[in-house]
């Protein structure tokens, strides 16, 4: 079976940083585009980033450009997203996701908190 | 970036029940269009891709439509297990976007 398991989140200040890992298993890891995607609590699904197969083309939605990275061991079938200079408003439950053929963000993880406060 | 108005945003329907929700795009998305359910606490589901397509596993009563511009979501007869959030995507750019959602309640 597919399996995505976040781990990394936590508590940080503002101004801070995080690093958070998926780590997957039940398929080829290094054959798949794999996504980040936020929720705060309550409210709506937000696409964060996302990195091709090979780690060549990431790609950022406006309100993280230049503070988070996502990167990927393929090797290790481990998936990063590396955030810097957290705000308040970056405080939400992070997914890992992947596209599966035709499906977008066909299997997701369990998610990870992430909390910014002082 | 492409925006995505859903609508309602809270919707309470009865077990047997018709219901459709509504997702419209900012501009042209073709059929790139995916819903997903997602229950309290839980990760989102994939119902259906390709504004039409239903994803294996997902029960018949789940329907989508539309293209370009605007899309909805059927149920054709609501189960108890059906009683979750609702959220469409584009995925007609790199930078995808999610409606707001769809809360389904139990009238």
């Amino acid at each position: 079976d597919v399996q995505l398991v976040e781990s990394g989140g936590g508590l940080v200040q503002p101004g801070g940083s995080l690093r958070l890992s998926c780590t997957a298993s039940g398929f080829t890891f290094s054959h798949y585009w794999m996504h980040w995607v936020r929720q705060v609590p309550g409210k709506g699904l937000v696409w964060v980033s996302r990195i091709s197969p090979d780690g060549s083309s990431p790609t950022y939605a406006d309100s993280v450009k230049g503070r988070f990275t996502i990167s990927r061991d393929n090797a290790e079938n481990t998936l990063f997203l590396q955030m810097k200079g957290l705000r308040v408003d970056d405080a939400a439950v992070y997914y890992c996701a992947r596209d599966f053929g035709e499906l977008p963000f066909g299997n997701w993880g369990q998610g990870t908190l992430v909390a910014v406060s002082s | 970036d492409i925006q995505m108005t859903q609508s309602p945003s809270t919707l309470a329907a009865s077990v047997g029940d018709r219901v459709t929700i509504t997702c419209r795009a900012s501009q042209s998305i073709s059929t790139w269009l995916a819903w997903y359910q997602q229950k309290p606490g839980k990760a989102p589901k994939l119902l259906i891709y390709k504004a039409s397509s239903l994803e294996n596993g997902v029960p018949s009563r789940f329907s989508g439509s539309g293209s370009g511009t605007e899309f909805t979501l059927t149920i054709s007869s609501l189960q108890p297990d059906d009683f979750a959030t609702y959220h469409c995507l584009q995925y007609n750019t790199f930078a995808r976007s999610f409606g707001q959602g769809t809360k389904l309640e139990i009238k």
